[in-house]
């Protein structure tokens, strides 16, 4: 079975563009959360989407939504971007339920803002 | 202890050393701990998720044990090889979310392990 992925895998972008970032779960897996991770950091939890539904919102503004999709995919939209939303952004799903589930990752999307 | 904390910072071990690592959480409202491994240039990888207190799981070489009334876990590793080269991360969920699926993780251990 294929991982969970995620599209692109680098990007460049301006200050005050606005950015959309892509992950496809692992098939049968519902929910999908967003973490960023800047270097000498633990990943942040930005965002988590179960059936479509926005669960929970980390420490981020308004600037930052996202989305999930039928097929549970998801994506992260960063509007007004600053030089500081430079990081990793990892996309992670798992299954629904079980207090012993894991978090299943993928290999991450490196955003440069200049 | 507010915030998932992890010790050392960095760590250099010599191929065939035994090693550990500690990570801090807060032990009120305790659910789950996480520790993930990721290598340069790959994604994050599960190694063990652990909620009962007193726990203690394996994998290999890689070992962690759990106390939840004082809030730590320990992961171990024993006779580290260079492929072990990598930052390892603990979570537990933030308390407030309500949700297992919303982690807090420390800023990990980076481990460098030498021919």
């Amino acid at each position: 079975d294929a991982g969970v992925t995620q599209s692109p895998t680098h990007l460049i972008k301006t200050r005050g563009q606005h950015v959309t970032l892509r992950c496809s779960p692992i098939s049968g897996h519902k929910s999908v959360s967003w973490y960023q991770q800047v270097l000498g950091q633990g990943p942040q939890f930005i965002f988590q989407y179960y059936e479509k539904e926005e669960r929970g919102r980390g420490n981020f503004p308004d600037r930052f939504s996202a989305r999930q999709f039928p097929n549970y995919s998801s994506e992260l939209n960063v509007n007004a971007l600053l030089l500081g939303d430079s990081a990793l952004y990892l996309c992670a799903s798992s299954l629904p339920q079980g207090r012993n589930s894991p978090l299943h990752f993928g290999n991450g999307t490196r955003l440069t803002v200049t | 202890i507010l915030n998932v904390e992890q010790s050392p910072q960095s760590l250099h071990v010599q191929e065939g050393d035994s090693t550990n690592f500690t990570c801090s959480f807060p032990s009120s409202n305790f659910y789950a701990l996480h520790w993930y491994r990721w290598e340069t240039a790959k994604s994050p990888e599960a190694l063990f998720v652990m909620t009962l207190n007193g726990d203690e799981k394996k994998k290999g070489r890689i070992s962690a044990t759990l106390n939840t009334k004082e809030g730590y876990s320990y992961l171990y590793i024993k006779g580290s090889q260079p492929e072990d080269s990598a930052t390892y991360l603990c979570a537990s969920p933030i308390i407030s979310s309500g949700s297992a699926r919303q982690l807090t993780f420390g800023s990990g251990t980076q481990l460098t392990v030498l021919p």
